[in-house]
């Protein structure tokens, strides 16, 4: 089975500062990956997705994240955040294939925006 | 195209009640999956389904089920409730079965089993 560790439970930066995102996962098979965002009261919203091909992806919003075979890791980055960008983010495993296997979500990372 | 949509949006029941949530998906999607998301676990997959039949189903108990039509609408029940059940139940739409498709999520039903 597979599971994903978002390794902070809170992230604050300072608006127009960057920010990355961390994500490992753990899985003895090819896997897919993505990237959520949740605003208060919302479901979530897919930011990104890595299926295959080159490692760096990027998604919505400014958003983009780094596939790392080696390391296991899938973490989010932004290179200059905004006070909208306040929410909670996700990162999501399943297996690569065409198997309907659900997402393994993170626990979740708040994203906290200063001005 | 409208979105996923998702009733009742707020729901309180009492200990040892039913519940059946609706879902309906993005008009020409196939694909249903729910995922319940609590403070404690985080989200979690509870099942997917595609032409009416239930194709994956995640490690909860048998008080949870649910079923799709024929028009891909689906609903969820919750047997017996108990206060542990009390979460957002979030439903997600996907032009087909399988990994590599988009889920599109709605806003969720928020549980609350007092």
């Amino acid at each position: 089975a597979q599971s994903v560790t978002q390794l902070d439970s809170q992230v604050p930066v300072f608006e127009e500062a960057p920010v990355e995102l961390r994500c490992n996962y753990s899985s003895s098979v090819s896997v897919y990956l993505f990237w959520y965002v949740q605003y208060p009261n919302q479901g979530l919203q897919l930011l990104l997705k890595y299926l295959s091909g080159s490692t760096l992806v990027k998604g919505i919003n400014g958003f983009e994240a780094e596939f790392n075979k080696s390391q296991t890791s899938f973490h989010l980055r932004k290179p200059s955040v905004h006070i909208s960008d306040t929410a909670e983010y996700f990162c999501a495993v399943t297996l690569a294939g065409g198997g309907a296997d659900g997402l393994t979500f993170g626990k979740g990372t708040h994203l906290i925006i200063q001005p | 195209k409208a979105g996923v949509t998702q009733t009742p949006r707020y729901l309180i029941k009492t200990r040892g009640q039913q519940v059946t949530l609706s879902c309906s998906p993005i008009s020409g999607h196939r694909s249903v999956s729910w995922y319940q998301q609590t403070p404690g676990q985080g989200l979690q997959f509870l099942f997917e389904y595609f032409s009416e039949t239930q194709r994956n189903k995640g490690n909860f108990p048998g008080r949870f089920s649910g079923r799709q039509f024929s028009n891909s609408r689906s609903e969820m029940n919750v047997s017996t409730l108990e206060l542990g059940d009390s979460a957002l139940y979030l439903c997600a739409s996907s032009l087909n079965s399988g990994s590599s498709y988009e889920q599109y999520f709605g806003p969720g039903t928020r549980l609350t089993v007092t």
